[in-house]
């Protein structure tokens, strides 16, 4: 059971604009920043946003970052076949001396 | 350019130890926590533990303390992560990550997929 939860899956077709929602608690997205990370098929996790809303440099402005409270998104514009993926969110926890947690991820689908 | 380059797959028998590497290249190795991800077969990722290479200040999710060891050479720019006594139940994939200054992960390896068997 990942601390951070979200939704096991998401589709969408192309073109059109999907959102991967990611909640926590107060010691974690509550009180510190979110990262996203893209994991494509049989390769490393990839760093896509840092700082709940940052980019590092070329990943597409098609990709976005949110938070508020305890809860954070991903929204992926103008969706293309190769955003097909599996999408984590990540955030530090300041409980039990601090450690980072993560969400259980979310599938992508581009139908 | 950030590199970490893991070495490569293993198969292992349960009782066995284990040691697997991750060299970064591209940045000051010894400035930066360097750490190791847990991904098990259809699950997500699980963050194990950071060690800071410059005085091996090491840190550790409380479900990995005591159950892996996490060391570095920084002399070679290389960390570590090894079992003395492996289990089926570690057979996963393994990625050493850094991290990014005040934050979480920014940079990953192509991962080390051990499987153990009974």
């Amino acid at each position: 059971q990942s601390v951070l939860t979200q939704p096991p899956s998401a589709s969408g077709t192309p073109g059109q604009r999907v959102t991967i929602s990611c909640s926590g608690s107060s010691s974690n997205i509550g009180s510190n920043d979110v990262y996203w990370y893209q994991r494509l098929p049989g390769t490393a996790p990839k760093l896509l946003i840092y700082r709940n809303n940052q980019r590092p440099s070329g990943v597409p402005d098609r990709f976005s970052g949110s938070k508020s409270g305890t809860s954070a998104s991903l929204a992926i514009g103008g969706l293309r076949s190769e955003d097909e993926a599996d999408y984590y969110c990540a955030a530090w926890d300041d409980s039990l001396s601090g450690h980072v947690v993560f969400g259980g991820g979310t599938q992508l689908t581009v139908l | 350019e950030v590199q970490l380059v893991q070495s490569g797959a293993e198969v292992k028998k349960s009782g066995e130890s284990l040691k697997i590497s991750c060299k970064g290249s591209g940045y000051s190795f010894t400035t930066y926590w360097i750490g190791w991800v847990r991904q098990m077969p259809g699950k997500g990722l699980e963050w194990m533990g950071f060690i800071y290479p410059g005085d091996s200040d090491t840190r550790f999710s409380p479900s990995f303390q005591g159950q892996v060891t996490i060391s570095v050479d920084k002399s070679i720019s290389t960390a570590y992560l090894q079992w003395s006594s492996l289990k089926p139940s570690d057979t996963a994939m393994y990625y050493c990550a850094r991290r990014m200054v005040q934050g979480v992960i920014d940079y990953w390896g192509q991962g080390t997929l051990v499987t153990v068997s009974s």
